[in-house]
């Protein structure tokens, strides 16, 4: 079974600086892929980026940068430079990249708050 | 825009009742995911289907039933609803079933069961 924990139920970051997003996770697959989602206050979820567990660099998407630390089971999630649209809640997922499944595990989230 | 359409966007009902949600997915997709988000639960798995046959089911109740059309849209059916049944219910698409195909969410429709 796959599981995903997102520890901070809620962040806070300054307009123009870059906030850190924790995502660990736990499965027995051997080969997965990590999503991270953006929810914002309107309801819809909007993708962001994609981690691959074999993938050999870090997957980057505009101001959107994933910390992949296999050994560690984490995939935190880097905005740099905030803007006051950023704030929304912020989903981490996972699923098998082989075996039948096909369904999306997600976390509790974490909801981000950007400060002007 | 995803490219995903689901009507209606808001639904409310009462106990007992039966509702049909529709999910329209991206051009060219060919397998739909249902899921449900609760304040309790969070987001949930519900069933998946690939061009037009179930593929996997998750936490779906036996009151709770899918299917996919041979125009790839999809409608979920809930009967006999409960209070806890109110949930914003998310369709998504993706192209395959490969495991990083990306899923594009729909917008979503939000149940009220009264």
């Amino acid at each position: 079974a796959q599981k995903i924990t997102q520890t901070q139920p809620g962040m806070f970051v300054q307009e123009k600086e870059a906030v850190t997003l924790d995502c660990t996770y736990d499965t027995s697959d051997p080969s997965y892929g990590l999503f991270w989602y953006k929810q914002p206050s309107s309801g819809e979820m909007i993708f962001l980026i994609y981690q691959g567990s074999y993938d050999q660099q870090n997957a980057t998407e505009g101001r959107y940068s994933l910390n992949f630390q296999k050994a560690r089971k984490s995939a935190n999630l880097v905005i740099s430079a905030s803007q006051l649209g950023d704030s929304a809640m912020y989903f981490c997922a996972m699923r098998d990249l082989q075996g039948s499944a096909r369904q999306l595990t997600f976390g509790s989230g974490t909801q981000l708050t950007v400060l002007p | 825009d995803s490219g995903v359409t689901q009507t209606p966007k808001h639904l409310i009902t009462a106990t007992g009742q039966r509702v049909t949600l529709r999910c329209s997915p991206r051009s060219g997709d060919l397998s739909v995911y249902w899921y449900q988000q609760s304040l309790d639960q969070g987001l949930q798995f519900l069933i998946q289907y690939y061009n037009g046959e179930e593929r996997a089911k998750g936490n779906i109740l036996e009151r709770f039933s899918a299917q996919q059309f041979p125009d790839l849209h999809s409608e979920l059916n809930l009967s006999s609803l409960e209070l806890g049944d109110s949930a914003l219910y998310f369709c998504a698409s993706s192209s395959g079933l490969a495991g990083s195909d990306t899923q594009y969410f729909g917008p979503g429709t939000r149940l009220t069961v009264l």
